[in-house]
């Protein structure tokens, strides 16, 4: 069975840094790239970033470029995203979501329960 | 950089039919056949219900439906149930470097 759990959500004051992570189980997590995927309160979904098996290719929603940075480390099954300098606006709960495919193609297939942030003083 | 527009809401009643449209661009939608649609119910994690525009995995109803035609990919659910009701999402692959579009969402009522 295929799972995802994300941790390290938290309350953080605008500026300072926070890291998520993912533990991956259930399947081969170096044949496939994964994607973080957020949600702010009453708001619509907001693909994030993501990562290609090798680490190859990776990609950033604008907002982020430059704030965020997502890696993976494959002996460990486990993805992160290095979130500093961070807003109001990055609120949101953080969805970890496994690809269809070892590129990224957008096709997320399996998703965790997702782990909250809030930015706020 | 939600560069797919979706319409805000759809509504209609049980058993008909709705469509709702994802609309991109020819760099994106029209270029490639990677769309994926997912479901959300509300306090609910999403749910892939068809990807490869038109493909649907392993357990979704095959009242769900996917297509596309130009720049604008498309889901129909046929044959409407009050289960239905929830958030439906596009989201599309659009090429090395950006790498991946999404629409706002679309509410789906039930009448």
């Amino acid at each position: 069975e295929v799972q995802l759990v994300e941790s390290g959500g938290g309350l953080v004051q605008p500026g300072r840094s926070l890291r998520l992570s993912c533990a991956a189980s259930g399947f081969t997590f170096d044949d496939y790239a994964m994607h973080w995927v957020r949600q702010a309160p009453g708001r619509g979904l907001e693909w994030v970033s993501g990562i290609s098996w090798n680490s190859v290719n990776i990609g950033y929603v604008d907002s982020v470029k430059g704030r965020f940075t997502i890696s993976r480390d494959n002996a460990k099954n486990s993805l992160y995203l290095q979130m500093n300098n961070l807003r109001a606006e990055d609120t949101a709960l953080y969805y970890c979501a496994k690809d269809m495919w070892g590129e990224l193609t957008a096709t997320k297939d399996y998703w965790g329960q997702g782990t909250l942030v809030t930015v706020s003083s | 950089q939600s560069a797919l527009t979706q319409p805000a809401s759809v509504s209609g009643s049980p058993g008909q039919s709705i469509t709702i449209s994802c609309t991109g661009t020819s760099s994106d939608v029209g270029s490639y056949n990677v769309v994926s649609w997912y479901q959300q119910h509300p306090g609910k994690v999403p749910k892939l219900i068809i990807y490869g525009g038109s493909k649907r995995p392993s357990g979704v109803s095959n009242r769900f439906s996917g297509s596309k035609s130009g720049n604008t990919a498309s889901l129909t659910i046929s044959g409407l149930q009050a289960e239905d009701e929830a958030d439906y999402y596009c989201f599309s692959y659009a090429g090395a470097g950006t790498f991946v579009l999404f629409g706002g969402g679309t509410k789906l009522t039930v009448l």
